[in-house]
């Protein structure tokens, strides 16, 4: 009965390939996020979407694709990943103006 | 542009003591900020937070303190338990956006 469950927990890729990441929510929120934490632990956000429709994009290259089917899921795709992508992403979800609810992160590491 | 600061990347505190967590934020915009506790392995959690209304919100063990005009509000839990062990980050926003700035946190640990 995880509340914002994303999947996989870790992901091993090579660069260049395209990967997703799924991420789901059963709280019933209105807003999904995308948050990046780096290896500098600067958790920053990269995507936000309300009802499906994208809010946020904090200048985050083409290559990142989030995509929302319904208010309840938010994945996010990447093209042609490279090195430094290699971070910890955190999908999750709010009602408006209310705390963030996160998930558990998926390590990405590309080599 | 680091806009939410945390400069103690870690503390180590006595159980039973008080553990006393900061922060400094810039942009004076700003008028809504949070807590987030984070475990290894696990996403941030929310913890406290404050509007800029107010100076002092508690619950529980936990206090947060917001002095607007210094830009610096502070998490202090008291007592300090075992389990309190773990990162804390500050974030802040606007109540107008959708979008929290996360300081880069700070590592607690609480020993016996």
């Amino acid at each position: 009965d995880t509340a914002v469950s994303q999947t996989p927990k870790y992901l091993v890729t090579q660069m260049g390939n395209d990967k997703s990441i799924k991420c789901e929510q059963n709280l019933g929120h209105d807003t999904m996020y995308w948050y990046k934490q780096d290896s500098k632990k600067f958790l920053k956000i990269m995507f936000s979407y309300n009802n499906k429709e994208l809010i946020i994009n904090e200048t985050v290259p083409n290559r990142f694709s989030p995509k929302s089917p319904d208010k309840a899921h938010l994945n996010l795709h990447i093209n042609s990943l490279e090195l430094g992508d290699s971070a910890v992403y955190f999908c999750a979800s709010s009602p408006r103006d209310s705390p963030l609810h996160f998930g558990n992160g998926t390590r990405l590491t590309v080599t | 542009d680091q806009q939410v600061k945390q400069n103690s990347p870690s503390l180590s505190v006595q159980e039973g003591r008080i553990s006393i967590l900061n922060c400094d934020y810039t942009n004076s915009m700003f008028d809504y900020f949070l807590w987030y506790k984070k475990y290894p392995a696990e996403g941030p959690t929310f913890l406290i937070s404050i509007s800029s209304i107010k100076d002092k919100n508690e619950d529980g063990r936990f206090t947060v303190f917001l002095n607007k005009s210094a830009k610096h509000l502070s998490l202090h839990i008291v007592p300090s338990q075992p389990g309190d062990s773990a990162v804390y980050f500050c974030a802040a926003t606007s109540l107008n956006t959708d979008k929290l700035i996360f300081g880069t946190g700070t590592r607690l640990q609480v020993f016996p």
